[in-house]
């Protein structure tokens, strides 16, 4: 088990531009849930996919889209780039058969700079 | 809606001495609520969940619904304790956690 692997672990862009995260759930888990952390905010929620149907929405802007795709990862699409979307953006996955109750697995996150 | 408050970004206690972490929630229903925590270069885990009721490496935490609060508490700290901690509140297995936003517990030797 490799466990919620996520892709690339840093990018550097530019405002105005656009980018796509990539999460691959630890396997078997069904649930894939993608955050924002900020300096400021801690933890922000964005987005949560269960099997492949979008499950609970968070404060994720309209410019941000996600999508899980039948093989479970998921793809977080951000897009006209502000310098504000600077942040490490985690993936998480649970819900496989017999699982403990609440226990998220996450990734080692995303870092996105914009410039 | 559901929010979960830390009220200490950092914290800071000697070893052997007893820490507190403070966690304060809202939510109309039935929460669950959990603690993760984060070591320095490690990812982001589970250290325990209310509902076990169980001690995780001398740590407890009891939910207190009357005052919506699910303090994390060590009698004894140790300096490997020293990581950031966030309190977490969900709705039911298999939806989202809110989170806190977090305590950074140094343990000084």
């Amino acid at each position: 088990d490799s466990g919620v692997t996520q892709t690339p672990k840093h990018l550097i862009t530019a405002t105005g531009q656009r980018v796509t995260l990539r999460c691959s759930p630890r396997s078997g888990d069904l649930s894939v849930y993608w955050y924002q952390q900020s300096l400021d905010q801690g933890l922000q929620f964005l987005i949560q996919y269960y099997n492949g149907e979008e499950r609970a929405k968070g404060n994720i802007l309209e410019r941000f889209s996600a999508q899980q795709f039948p093989d479970l990862h998921s793809e977080l699409n951000l897009s006209s780039l502000e310098l504000g979307d600077s942040a490490l953006y985690f993936c998480a996955s649970s819900g496989r058969q017999g699982a403990v109750t609440g226990e998220l697995f996450f990734g080692e996150g995303s870092r996105l700079t914009v410039l | 809606a559901q929010r979960v408050t830390q009220p200490e970004k950092l914290l800071s206690v000697f070893k052997g001495a007893p820490v507190e972490l403070k966690c304060n929630y809202s939510y109309s229903g039935s929460p669950e609520l959990f603690w993760y925590v984060q070591y320095s270069r490690q990812r982001l885990q589970l250290l325990l969940r209310h509902i076990s009721r169980e001690s995780i490496k001398g740590f407890t935490a009891d939910l207190n619904k009357g005052e919506t609060s699910f303090h994390l508490k060590k009698p004894f700290a140790q300096e490997e304790d020293s990581a950031m901690y966030y309190c977490a509140l969900s709705r039911g297995s298999n939806y989202k956690l809110t989170f806190g936003k977090g305590t950074l517990l140094t343990v000084n030797p």
